[in-house]
């Protein structure tokens, strides 16, 4: 079974400070891993992915994510947050050994707080 | 990338009746999902929409309460049938592109209130 963990329900940072979204996994094998933002009133919109290759994978809107399978976390980064940051992210993984079936396990969402 | 959308978007139901979603996406698409996000809570997969047969379902929801049907590959409808207060939620569509990069796109999603 596969699994995901996102400690904090909600991170407050002023604007301009760096910013760190915390995700942790667990896959039977290889693991396909994602973070999806949702603003107010809104569906999900995907932000970056890790599938292969270099640990740090850069996405949407400056937000970049580093792989680490050791700690099997895969953390969302900014280097400056903004104050149009603030939004629910989730982290997101999919079994890349057994396929899933295209099957995504969503972590239960961090409520990101960007403050002047 | 493929962009969905939904309708409606959302919708007041009275207890005990039922009400079905639709959902059209611009290209064609290998599969497709339907995810339920009650009040405050994370995604939750109902089911795979199967193009041209039964939807499969996950643990916990059952084809009489979630009928889906998925008649070709860019659009399915879920029907949320019986409806209680406690179908009160966002369903949303998702699907993945041809390229089957694992990535899913998403509807914009329909918040149904049931009274």
């Amino acid at each position: 079974a596969q699994s995901v963990a996102q400690p904090e329900d909600q991170v407050n940072v002023a604007e301009g400070n760096p910013l760190t979204v915390k995700c942790t996994y667990s896959v039977s094998g290889n693991p396909y891993l994602f973070w999806y933002v949702q603003y107010p009133n809104r569906g999900l919109q995907f932000l970056l992915k890790y599938i292969t290759g270099d640990n740090l994978v850069k996405g949407s809107y400056g937000f970049e994510a580093e792989f680490n399978k050791s700690q099997t976390s895969f953390h969302l980064k900014k280097p400056s947050a903004l104050v149009s940051d603030s939004a629910l992210y989730f982290c997101a993984v999919r079994d890349g050994l057994t396929g899933g079936g295209n099957k995504l396990t969503f972590g239960t969402g961090t409520q990101l707080k960007v403050e002047l | 990338s493929a962009v969905i959308s939904q309708k409606p978007s959302r919708d007041i139901c009275q207890r005990g009746t039922s009400l079905t979603i639709q959902c059209q996406v611009d290209s064609q698409v290998t599969m497709m999902f339907w995810y339920r996000q009650q009040p405050g809570q994370s995604l939750t997969l109902i089911a795979t929409a199967n193009q041209g047969s039964e939807a499969t379902y996950e643990s916990g929801f059952v084809i009489d309460k979630f009928p889906i049907s998925r008649p070709n590959l860019t659009f399915s409808t879920l029907t949320v049938s019986n409806m209680s207060p406690e179908d009160s939620s966002i369903y949303l569509c998702s699907a993945t592109d041809r390229a089957n990069t694992g990535e899913l796109f998403f509807g914009e999603g329909s918040r149904l209130t049931v009274l």
